[in-house]
């Protein structure tokens, strides 16, 4: 069973990076058409898609995020990551990482998702 | 970049009650890229429905969901005690993927 686990500092200073790494289990990370994206959520609100990495590098990026965030693929460790500089306050959120795809949808869902990790800026 | 509106933003109903919620587009877009997912307090979220209206893996049939061009549904025929939760529309377009802000069913 796919399984996701984040992992990465809970506490980060304004405007430092905040990185996060998503370990991926029960299943190959460069699997043919796998997209495994980073999404947020700031503390009582909603859900922000960050962005998404295919299998073969290709990334896309929340046009509000692009210019901070960077996401980048390991397959020798089945990880994939997050780098998100500059933060501020408003970046505190819990941070998740997930695969599209799953549960019968395609790359257009995300069907399997970790646990998530808070992740708080301040200094 | 498409917006996603839901609403209500709180849904206060009974067990056994229909509850229905909307998700209206900010433009026409197509039903296969419309989802739902079902978010529980402390938990991470959960696909329910993609394509508009077919459920996902696991879930039950008293979940069910329509819609076409700009506004989408969301249906729990007679809602359980386990389905008090968040519920978020996504949409998929332009490699973007966007989420609504939620609505919340309570107990009333």
């Amino acid at each position: 069973q796919l399984q996701l686990q984040e992992s990465g500092p809970g506490l980060v200073k304004p405007s430092e990076t905040l990185s996060l790494t998503c370990t991926v289990s029960g299943g190959s990370i460069s699997s043919t058409y796998n997209y495994w994206g980073w999404i947020r959520q700031p503390p009582g609100k909603g859900l922000e898609w960050i962005g998404t990495i295919y299998y073969s590098g290709s990334t896309y990026y929340n046009p509000s995020l692009r210019s901070r965030v960077t996401i980048s693929i390991d397959t020798s460790k089945n990880q994939f990551s997050l780098k998100l500089s500059s933060v501020t306050a408003t970046d505190t959120a819990v941070y998740y990482c997930a695969r599209h795809g799953g549960g019968g949808g395609s790359y257009f869902v995300l069907g399997y998702w970790g646990q998530g990790t808070l992740v708080t800026v301040s200094s | 970049e498409i917006v996603l509106t839901q609403s209500p933003g709180t849904l206060s109903l009974s067990l056994g009650e229909r509850a229905t919620l909307s998700c209206r587009a900010s433009q026409s877009l197509s039903s296969s890229y419309l989802a739902w997912y079902q978010q529980k307090p402390g938990q991470s979220p959960r696909l329910l429905m993609y394509g508009a209206s077919s459920r996902a893996t696991g879930i039950p049939d008293r979940f069910s969901g329509s819609g076409s061009g700009t506004d989408f549904t969301l249906t729990i025929s007679r809602l359980e005690p386990e389905d008090f939760a968040v519920y978020y529309c996504q949409h998929y377009g332009s490699s973007l993927w966007t989420f609504g802000q939620g609505t919340k069913v309570e107990i009333k």
